[in-house]
């Protein structure tokens, strides 16, 4: 079966320090993955999905970045934090490419910048 | 435009009662409607899904959804929640492309 893990479950970071989050599915290959950031108060926001290696596609500008070094490892990165940048990410899988597949979700990382 | 309104941000109810939570969509092509269910400091895990056929769908956990494309919803409903029902619920909306279209989510509380 399939699962997916993401790493730190929690982080404090300072604002203006580096950040990287690491995301990795088992049991499947070549998934579609995604990044999502829960703020308080505002849902979910689609910020990054990668089809393939090294394909990443951004749906919000913003200071983060996204990385797919192997085909199940999806990173969020960011050089210089901001406070906004506080919240619960996640990070999902789904396989296939009608785009009309089903997403699962990690547990996530809850991210707080000070 | 797609969207996704859930029209009850908090819903309290007693132990052992029934429970509906409301969903409504707007899309102009056809959809794929999801329930998901996040419990505290936790992900997203599924609960059910419509994708095609009959239009009431059975999840886990003994929740139930009624598509209802002439009313455009897609409500949430279990006839007798327990405390471990206590969570965020999030309706989700996919049409025409991968990219999921989020309700704001509605955080069911149940009471002894």
């Amino acid at each position: 079966s399939q699962t997916i893990h993401q790493w730190p479950a929690t982080l404090v970071q300072p604002v203006g320090s580096p950040l990287s989050l690491e995301c990795t599915v088992e049991g499947t290959s070549n998934p579609n993955l995604y990044w999502y950031r829960q703020a308080a108060g505002r849902g979910l926001q689609l910020l990054f999905y990668s089809v393939g290696i090294g394909q990443i596609s951004s749906e919000v500008p913003q200071n983060l970045s996204a990385s797919r070094p192997q085909d199940r490892q999806f990173i969020l990165s960011s050089k210089k934090l901001l406070l906004s940048d506080s919240g619960f990410y996640l990070c999902a899988w789904s396989v296939g490419t009608s785009g009309q597949e089903t997403q699962y979700f990690g547990p996530g990382t809850r991210l707080l910048v000070l | 435009a797609q969207s996704v309104t859930q029209l009850d941000s908090q819903v309290p109810v007693f132990e052992e009662a029934p429970v509906e939570l409301r969903c409504n969509y707007s899309s102009s092509v056809s959809v794929y409607l999801f329930w998901y269910v996040q419990y505290p400091n936790q992900g997203l895990q599924l609960l059910l899904k419509y994708l095609s056929g009959s239009t009431l769908v059975k999840g886990i956990n003994g929740f139930e959804a009624e598509f209802n494309k002439s009313q455009t919803s897609f409500h949430l409903r279990k006839p007798s929640v327990h405390i471990s029902d206590t969570a965020e619920y999030f309706c989700v909306l996919q049409g025409g492309s991968e990219k999921l279209v989020f309700g704001k989510g509605t955080k069911l509380t149940v009471n002894p």
